[in-house]
């Protein structure tokens, strides 16, 4: 089944402990990208990959890492997490039409 | 840089009534393309219809059909005939057929709310 995971589903955090949040793509897609969502705001861009090794900033990116070191791979850090990134984050692929996205993953940043 | 906005943060409708949810976007380029994505309680993303900006003709997916007015920027969702299941969070999205990584800029969301 062609899918796009994410874990973990849900992460309570302390500030300034580093975390990773993981996804994963079994659709060999080139293109992989990081939002997050927040209410009134919709979601927004953080990091994409257009290839492994390439990436680069979207439109809020400060705070935030990620790697692709592997095609189906694209995590997603937070080195010292602050309470103002608690949101929703999702995980999306797409080769060059639809996107798929993950499950979301709910942090919240005490 | 794109802009969506969806002006309603919240709609009602009875069930099997019509419901029409708005959506503006402002942008300079003149290929692109426009989706409405569900978000029903389970928070999976599901998308419900795209259009490509080249298409005059509105795209329809069933119950659900857009009307695209290109010079208008203005992309509305038509639900027919709605039912309990399509209650969910709505929001209508851009990307450019340039744009590098396939960004897509995401509206604030419609909650829709159907009654029984």
């Amino acid at each position: 089944e062609a899918q796009v995971t994410q874990n973990p589903r849900y992460l309570i955090t302390v500030t300034g402990k580093k975390l990773t949040v993981t996804c994963s793509q079994n659709m060999n897609h080139e293109y992989m990208s990081w939002y997050r969502q927040d209410p009134g705001l919709g979601l927004r861009q953080i990091y994409y990959s257009m290839n492994v090794e390439v990436t680069d900033k979207g439109d809020v990116p400060e705070g935030y890492k990620v790697s692709r070191k592997e095609k189906r791979n694209f995590p997603l850090i937070l080195e010292s997490p602050s309470p103002n990134q608690t949101s929703l984050y999702f995980c999306a692929s797409s080769s060059h039409g639809e996107q798929f996205f993950g499950p979301g993953t709910r942090l919240t940043v005490l | 840089a794109q802009t969506v906005t969806q002006s309603q943060p919240e709609m009602s409708v009875q069930e099997a009534e019509t419901v029409t949810l708005s959506c503006t976007y402002d942008t300079s380029e003149s290929d692109y393309y426009l989706f409405w994505y569900k978000q029903p309680p389970s928070r999976q993303m599901i998308l419900v219809i795209r259009q490509e900006a080249y298409k005059q003709q509105n795209a329809t997916e069933n119950r659900f059909s857009v009307n695209f007015q290109k010079a208008a920027k203005s992309f509305s969702l038509k639900i027919s005939d709605s039912q309990l299941g399509d209650a969910a969070m709505y929001f209508c999205a851009y990307r450019s057929r340039r744009e590098y990584g396939n960004k897509l800029v995401f509206g604030a969301g419609t909650i829709l709310r159907v009654k029984s």
